[in-house]
């Protein structure tokens, strides 16, 4: 039974295309988040919702926008990809706002633009 | 320069070994300090975390913070081929605007039997 689930798990699509990757939690957390980790490991923040509310923007291009129906659920929707956006995408929930509390994260999304 | 400061690895070992991963960082607010190890092709997880300075030993894992070095370390003693993965560190604040998780770029770890 996972605790948070990302789909698709792979996706290769080409330059141009929009594309959608879903996130699910079970925990019933109030936020949940998507992280962006590079080919050199690194993981850095892109948005936060806290209770269906955006509370985190970094700085990404607005091709990439979240979507939460529900506390469960947050979506990211990313427009005209570009190679540069070929990374592994990470959704996480926590129980409190900020994850000092464990945060968990989905297996990931591994975007390949070409 | 990014303000959590992480040494890629890979750092390869014997089984059985003490290993030392490190971070360091630039911004003082940091106060909240965690550890997540990640599996090839898999999500993070938190292995431990603590608050300000001090240890934190939980099993084969102890976790140390000097904030006055601006310094955390993770030790991990008789390591096990099962410890062979990615370490990240990560941190926040303790109450911001911008209340998310600093990562470390992450330390890879293999551990040869």
């Amino acid at each position: 039974d996972t605790a948070v689930s990302q789909t698709p798990k792979y996706l290769v699509t080409q330059m141009g295309n929009d594309k959608s990757i879903k996130c699910e939690q079970n925990l019933g957390h109030d936020t949940m988040y998507w992280y962006k980790q590079d080919s050199k490991k690194f993981l850095k923040i892109m948005f936060s919702y806290n209770n269906k509310e955006l509370i985190i923007n970094e700085t990404v291009p607005n091709r990439f926008s979240p979507k939460s129906p529900d506390k469960a659920h947050l979506n990211l929707h990313i427009n005209s990809l570009e190679l540069g956006d070929s990374a592994v995408y990470f959704c996480a929930s926590s129980q409190d706002w900020g994850g000092v509390l464990e945060a968990f994260f989905g297996q990931g999304t591994r975007l390949t633009v070409v | 320069q990014k303000e959590v400061e992480q040494d890629p690895g890979p750092l390869s070992v014997p089984e059985g070994a003490i290993v030392s991963l490190n971070c360091t960082y630039s911004n003082s607010a940091f106060q909240y300090f965690m550890w997540y190890r990640q599996y090839s092709r898999k999500g993070p997880e938190l292995l431990m975390y603590t608050y300000s300075s001090g240890n934190k030993e939980d099993g084969r894992f102890t976790a140390q913070v000097d904030k006055s070095s601006k310094y955390i370390s993770l030790f991990i003693r008789d390591s096990q081929p099962s410890d062979s993965a990615t370490y990240l560190c990560a941190m926040r604040p303790m109450d911001t605007g911008r209340r998310a998780l600093t990562f470390g770029s992450g330390t890879r770890l293999q551990v040869q039997p």
